[in-house]
């Protein structure tokens, strides 16, 4: 059974870069079926996707984040992660890590969610 | 403002049979399939609908999803207490490039 678990700081100061990583188990991160990516829920509000990644590292990105916004893959480690610069309390929320099938772009396993708070 | 809408609320009785709907746009809905997915209170949203009506293995047939043109639609029937949990739709938007969601509808079991 795949499992995505995300790890990283639950707290953040603002102006510095929040980083997350993402681990997956139970399956490949290098598999050709599939994009990796990154949503976000802020406190009591919706979804709103953040970005995603192919195994070979070609990504797409939410154009409103675009700017401030890198994820990576590292298919040694069966991980891919996620960099978001000049934070300020607006990039607080629960951070989801999903796997996204290619074809009809649905996100099918998710990890747990982590709350990643910008505060001083 | 999301580019999907989605009404915020929803309602039924048990055993009742509810819809909530999902209107997007030609670049979104009306070039794309659309996918649904349930957030149980505390927890990751989960797939509920992929490809406009498919459901995945182990979601129960009580849940369908359709689309027609730029809306889309999901349907509940035999309603059960259980199924308390925000919706949310979501699919490709052509114009910017990403995924969309919507902004999810808070179904409430009376």
């Amino acid at each position: 059974q795949l499992q995505l678990q995300e790890s990283g700081p639950g707290l953040v100061k603002p102006s510095e870069t929040l980083s997350l990583t993402c681990s997956v188990s139970g399956g490949s991160i290098s598999s050709s079926s599939y994009y990796w990516g990154w949503i976000r829920q802020p406190p009591g509000k919706g979804l709103e996707w953040i970005g995603s990644i192919y195994y070979s590292g070609s990504t797409y990105y939410n154009p409103s984040l675009k700017s401030r916004v890198t994820i990576s893959v590292d298919t040694s480690k069966n991980q891919f992660s996620l960099k978001l610069s000049s934070v300020t309390a607006a990039d607080t929320a629960v951070y989801y890590c999903a796997r996204w099938g290619t074809q009809w772009l649905e996100a099918d396993y998710w990890g747990q969610g982590t709350l990643v708070t910008v505060s001083s | 403002q999301s580019v999907l809408t989605q009404p915020p609320s929803a309602s039924g009785t048990p055993g009742q049979r509810v819809t909530i709907s999902c209107s997007g746009s030609s670049s979104t809905i009306g070039s794309n399939t659309v996918n649904w997915y349930q957030q149980l209170p505390g927890t990751a949203p989960r797939l509920l609908i992929y490809s406009n009506n498919q459901r995945p293995s182990g979601v129960p047939d009580r849940f369908s999803g359709s689309k027609s043109g730029t809306s889309a639609s999901l349907a509940i029937s035999g309603l059960q207490s259980e199924d308390e949990a925000d919706y949310y739709c979501a699919a490709w938007d052509d114009s910017l490039n990403g995924v969309v969601f919507g902004g999810g509808t808070k179904l409430t079991v009376l």
